[in-house]
């Protein structure tokens, strides 16, 4: 079946301006992640959904990033008056579920959108 | 809380054995394994939960210590297309999702 689709797959903004990047998970998936990662760097762990609330929002680098999940399907990521440090590729993985005891379920990423802040 | 990743980066022969541990200062409930090859995104390899069961995946294996709180990937008899940046991912938690990835091996397999 279909993976876990991400649109843009490239964005490049004007400092200052709004950005909206969008994720659709594995259909069935509850569970979903944003990442980001910066050139060459690890993934930085952003804010994850378990259906359409987010239990922890501490991983959100600063009040202008939000992110909200509908119909325990799509999610969208927006970044208000964009900076150049928020260049980077930004990626969502969906999974099964998260059960008590750990997630045991693998996580699916899509391919990301890469966000350039000129 | 995020895991730490040794070593930062290892250069292989084919057929040569490589060993990556991931260490962590919480109490570990699970531990994922993802590679990512260069411009793609990660891709699952294994997850290891409570117990110090041994996982395999191909001639890809890993094992889970609960009292050293650490993890280590075993990729025996090395290839060309193990080549890569491998991560290991840990839950915080036993009811949470947070999944905190560490910083990534870098993994080349050179003929």
């Amino acid at each position: 079946g279909a993976g876990v689709s991400q649109s843009p797959s490239n964005k490049v903004t004007e400092k200052g301006k709004d950005v909206e990047l969008r994720c659709d998970p594995i259909s069935g998936h509850t569970a979903l992640y944003w990442y980001r990662q910066s050139l060459g760097q690890g993934l930085e762990f952003l804010i994850y959904f378990q259906g359409n609330s987010a239990p922890d929002k501490s991983g959100l680098p600063s009040d202008r990033f939000s992110a909200e999940r509908t119909g325990g399907s799509v999610s969208t990521l927006t970044i208000q008056r964009t900076q150049q440090e928020d260049s980077a590729v930004y990626l969502c993985a969906s999974s099964l579920a998260i059960r008590r005891g750990g997630t045991n379920s693998p996580l699916h990423f899509g391919n990301g959108t890469r966000l350039t802040v000129t | 809380q995020q895991p730490v990743q040794s070593p930062q980066a290892v250069i292989l022969r084919e057929g040569e054995d490589a060993v990556i541990n991931c260490s962590s200062s919480k109490a570990l409930y699970s531990v994922h394994w993802y590679r990512q090859k260069h411009g793609e995104a990660p891709v699952f390899l294994m997850i290891l939960l409570k117990g110090g069961e041994q996982k395999g995946h191909e001639k890809i294996s890993a094992s889970f210590n609960e009292k050293k709180q650490q993890s280590s990937l075993y990729l025996t008899a090395s290839q060309l297309s193990y080549s890569g940046t491998y991560f290991c991912g840990t839950l915080l938690g036993s009811n949470t999702g947070k999944l905190i990835f560490g910083q990534g091996t870098t993994l080349q397999v050179k003929p």
